[in-house]
């Protein structure tokens, strides 16, 4: 059983769906990150956090350390959201999840 | 300010070859960290440099190796390529200390 674990795999939504991408994880960490990847593989950073909530723009992310647990929300979904999200714990060093591919359809 | 920078983008080898990948970190950072990402796959995590010395490594065999040099830019090394080396090769840097990793664009590696 992989430490992080992301679900769902892929995920087909509708413009202005509103998606939620969850991650769960095994092991005792001190963060988390949100990760984008756009095809041809560069890496952006979109959240680190060690509890509670984050928001930046039409991006939320959740964490409950206790339940080991994160989500990853985007409201009113855009095409250009289309990428593979990954969750990555902080554990030394980063244990990345297989990513979730999302393709938003206009 | 240059994010991290990574070359070539594109390698094409035949196995058994040998491979040297470059890595240059962001402004201000001094630990580099590679990870191998196979096709649909999460990233693995390789190994981390900091003074110029490997701090920590994943579960790869000693094929892979690496180097760090005074200016912080880093090299990973793999010998005896094998048609499951094929991956996207990731840099990553930081400031010892911080929590956040900015990544590089990768280098493709096909082995044929």
């Amino acid at each position: 059983k992989n430490e992080v674990e992301q679900s769902p795999q892929n995920l087909t939504a509708q413009e202005g769906e509103f998606i939620t991408i969850n991650c769960s994880y095994s092991v005792g960490i001190s963060a988390l990150h949100w990760l984008q990847q756009h095809p041809g593989g560069g890496i952006v950073s979109l959240f680190m956090l060690s509890s509670g909530k984050k928001k930046h723009g039409r991006l939320i992310a959740t964490i409950n350390i206790q339940e080991k647990h994160s989500s990853l929300h985007i409201t009113a979904s855009h095409p250009r959201d289309s990428a593979v999200y990954i969750c990555a714990v902080i554990k030394g060093n980063l244990i990345f999840g297989k990513g979730t591919k999302l393709s938003v359809k206009p | 300010d240059a994010g991290v920078t990574q070359s070539p983008t594109h390698l094409i080898k035949t196995r058994g070859q040998q491979v040297t990948l470059r890595c240059s970190p962001k402004s201000g950072h001094d630990t580099v960290s590679w990870y191998q990402q196979a096709l649909g796959q999460g990233p693995q995590f390789i190994f981390q440099y900091y003074e110029e010395e490997e701090r920590q490594r994943g579960n790869f065999p000693d094929r892979f190796s690496g180097h760090q040099f005074p200016n912080y830019s880093s090299e990973l090394n793999v010998n005896a390529l094998l048609l499951g080396d094929s991956a996207l090769y990731l840099c990553a840097s930081r400031r010892q200390g911080a929590d956040t990793q900015y990544f590089g664009p990768g280098t493709r590696l096909t082995v044929l």
